[in-house]
Parts: structure tokens; C-alpha cells; sequence
């Protein structure tokens, strides 16, 4: 089934570690988003790409880098995660439509809690 | 950047009653409007969006409306159930040839009320 998945689900990890958010998409989409949410609470982009080795940075300052080496995957790295970066994090992926119609498909997020 | 306001940040209804939310942008260009819905735990999901070109769209118990000049577009759910409590994005967007400017507002979360 075309989806987008995120793994892990749930992370727990000291100070100072480092660590990789994996996002995949089976839907063949270009376009890719890392979005970091506080529960219910807004959505801040933080990283996109429009294709394979295409990366930006998004709207909010973040110390995580990421890679697009393949149209499917788009990995997300904290290379020394600190307590501030507990948050979710949530991978989208879109495909443009007729006109201007672009839906974004998000994958269940990541919950991160840096202890 | 896009300045974009979502009212209000919460709204608590009567199950049956209509409830409104309204988004408010700022950059002129923009020309997609869609909102997103998102359950309790769960992934944003696309529920209607509306082009520039169209003042407004229906689906079965939910509407959306635009005024261009006035740059601001609003959510309607009539007939409100207790399903549709979640968080409400909206997400004005701005084409420009390949490149998409999207910024999502701040949310607003909707209690149906049994």
C-alpha cells in the first residue's frame, strides 16, 4: 500500500548521542518535508527537498542536517541531540495536482524526548 | 515570509451546532488554500482546499470560503459531530512556476460538545 512511514516511533536518548529519524515513501512523490510539532500545536518546517540531492532549509532554525540520495527516503540527523529538541517530528511528502492543488501526506511522526 | 492567523485557537460547539474558523494571510500571491485536520495522536490530513479562482467549495457538511481582496479564507462544519473535535490547520500557499511557498497556521482546536 503507497505510504509514508517513519520509524522509530518513539525515542528516548541521553544528551550529546547521536541519531537519524528515517522517513520512506512509497507514493513515488518528488517533493519531501520535515515539519517539528509540539503535540496539537503548530507546525514549524524545518528542512524540504524537491528531488533527489535537492535539500533547504525551512522556516525554523534547526540544528539537524538532511540527505536526499534516493526519491524515497529522506532521513533527518541530530548530530549531538540536546533537551530542547524533544519535540515530534513529522515527514510529508506531496505530488502537484490539477492547477495549484498540492495535498501533503504526512507519515505518524517521530516522538523524540532528549533526557 | 508569509504571515498567516488562524481564529480562534480554540472553539468548543454544541454537538449539532456550526462551527467557524477563519485564516488570515498576507501575501497577496497566494493562490491554493487548503485546510488539514488533525485527530487527537494522529497525522495531519488534507479535508478541502479551494483555488484562487473559486469563492467557495462544498463537501458534504464542511465549506470553505475565500475572500481574495480581503485575504482571509474560513473553515465551515455544519452539523458538528463529536468526530470533528481535533486541530485545524489552514495552509495558504503561494505558486510561483515549480517553487511552493507554504506556511501553515497555528492551529485551532475544536471540542464537540455531547
Amino acid at each position: 500500500e503507497a505510504d509514508i512511514y517513519q520509524t522509530p516511533r518513539y525515542l528516548v536518548i541521553g544528551t550529546g548521542k547521536k541519531i537519524t529519524l528515517e522517513c520512506s515513501q512509497t507514493m513515488g512523490h518528488d517533493k519531501m518535508y520535515w515539519y517539528q510539532q509540539d503535540p496539537g500545536m503548530e507546525l514549524h518546517l524545518i528542512h524540504y527537498s524537491y528531488g533527489v540531492n535537492s535539500t533547504e532549509k525551512g522556516d525554523l532554525s534547526s540544528e539537524s542536517t538532511v540527505s536526499r540520495i534516493r526519491t524515497e527516503h529522506f532521513p533527518l540527523t541530530l548530530e549531538s541531540a540536546r533537551p530542547s529538541h524533544t519535540s515530534q517530528y513529522l515527514c510529508a511528502s506531496s505530488e502537484p495536482g490539477q492547477g495549484y492543488q498540492e495535498t501533503q501526506y504526512f507519515g505518524p511522526g517521530t516522538r523524540l524526548l532528549v533526557l | 515570509g508569509e504571515n498567516v492567523e488562524q481564529h480562534p485557537s480554540t472553539l468548543s460547539v454544541q454537538e449539532g451546532d456550526s462551527a467557524v474558523i477563519k485564516c488570515t494571510y498576507s501575501d497577496s500571491a497566494s493562490n491554493y488554500f487548503p485546510w488539514y485536520k488533525q485527530e487527537l495522536g494522529k497525522r495531519p490530513q488534507l479535508i478541502i482546499d479551494i483555488r484562487s479562482n473559486v469563492g467557495e467549495k462544498k463537501d458534504q457538511r464542511i465549506a470553505v470560503t475565500l475572500n481574495k481582496t480581503a485575504k482571509h479564507f474560513s473553515l465551515h462544519i455544519t452539523e458538528t459531530q463529536p468526530e470533528d473535535s481535533a486541530v485545524y490547520f489552514c495552509a495558504p500557499t503561494r505558486y510561483s512556476g515549480s517553487a511552493r511557498q507554504l506556511t501553515f497556521g497555528s492551529g485551532t482546536q475544536l471540542t464537540v460538545l455531547p
